[in-house]
């Protein structure tokens, strides 16, 4: 069975820093494409990056050149570096897979709360 | 960059059957998958590439995609079906971009 689950999410202020984690039991995140998806309260879900099994990487506009992401094979866990984050980073964020390819999301993880706010 | 197109509410007795569009400009060109996601849940994927149900989902659930829109048909609709639905392509035209469609609330009365 397939589980994801997400650590890391909390009050951080404008301009700061924050490691999310994604924890995967069932697949190999070596071998799988890895995503994270967000969902600002109220609001509709939005793709924010995915790393492909050869490691390539991709973000969304509004995240691009501040979050990164990355994975520790030993650990089976994937990870997105959020730097300079601003208001509306403000979501529910969600680590998700896929083992019919990369362009869907069939396993979700249960999220993590990120807020951010002076 | 590629956008999806819901209507932000849908409402249907049960027992009747709900729709669901999803427009996109040539939708019917791509791939798309739906989400189904009740309060405080993380989305459920109930259809994916057009029509396909993965395993768990009832055969309620169906899908269609032709020219510019795509369509998710829930049948004899139940309380349970009462959540946000979203569609969903993955658009590699130039740099690879997963995109949501806006969320369609499927109220049933």
């Amino acid at each position: 069975e397939v589980q994801l689950v997400e650590s890391g999410g909390g009050l951080i202020q404008p301009g700061g820093s924050l490691r999310l984690s994604c924890a995967v039991s069932g697949i190999s995140v070596s071998r799988n494409y890895m995503s994270w998806v967000r969902q600002a309260p109220g609001k509709g879900l939005e793709w924010v990056s995915i790393i492909y099994s050869g490691g390539s990487t991709y973000y969304g506009d509004s995240v691009r050149g501040r979050f990164t992401l990355a994975r520790d094979i030993s650990k089976n866990t994937f990870y997105i570096q959020m730097n300079s984050l601003r208001a509306e980073d403000t979501a529910v964020y969600y680590c998700a897979t896929s083992v019919r390819g990369a362009a869907l999301f069939d396993f979700w993880g249960q999220g993590t709360l990120v807020t951010v706010s002076s | 960059s590629y956008v999806l197109t819901q209507p932000p509410s849908v409402s249907v007795a049960p027992g009747q059957t709900a729709r669901i569009t999803c427009g996109g400009n040539n939708i019917g060109s791509k791939s798309v998958h739906w989400y189904r996601q009740k309060p405080g849940q993380a989305p459920v994927l109930v259809v994916y590439d057009d029509s396909d149900r993965p395993s768990g989902i009832p055969e309620r659930f169906s899908g269609s995609n032709s020219g510019n829109t795509a369509t998710l048909t829930i049948s004899r609709v139940e309380a349970g079906d009462e959540a946000d639905y979203y569609c969903q392509v993955w658009d590699s035209r130039t740099y690879p971009l997963w995109v949501f469609g806006g969320g369609t609330k499927l109220t049933v009365l």
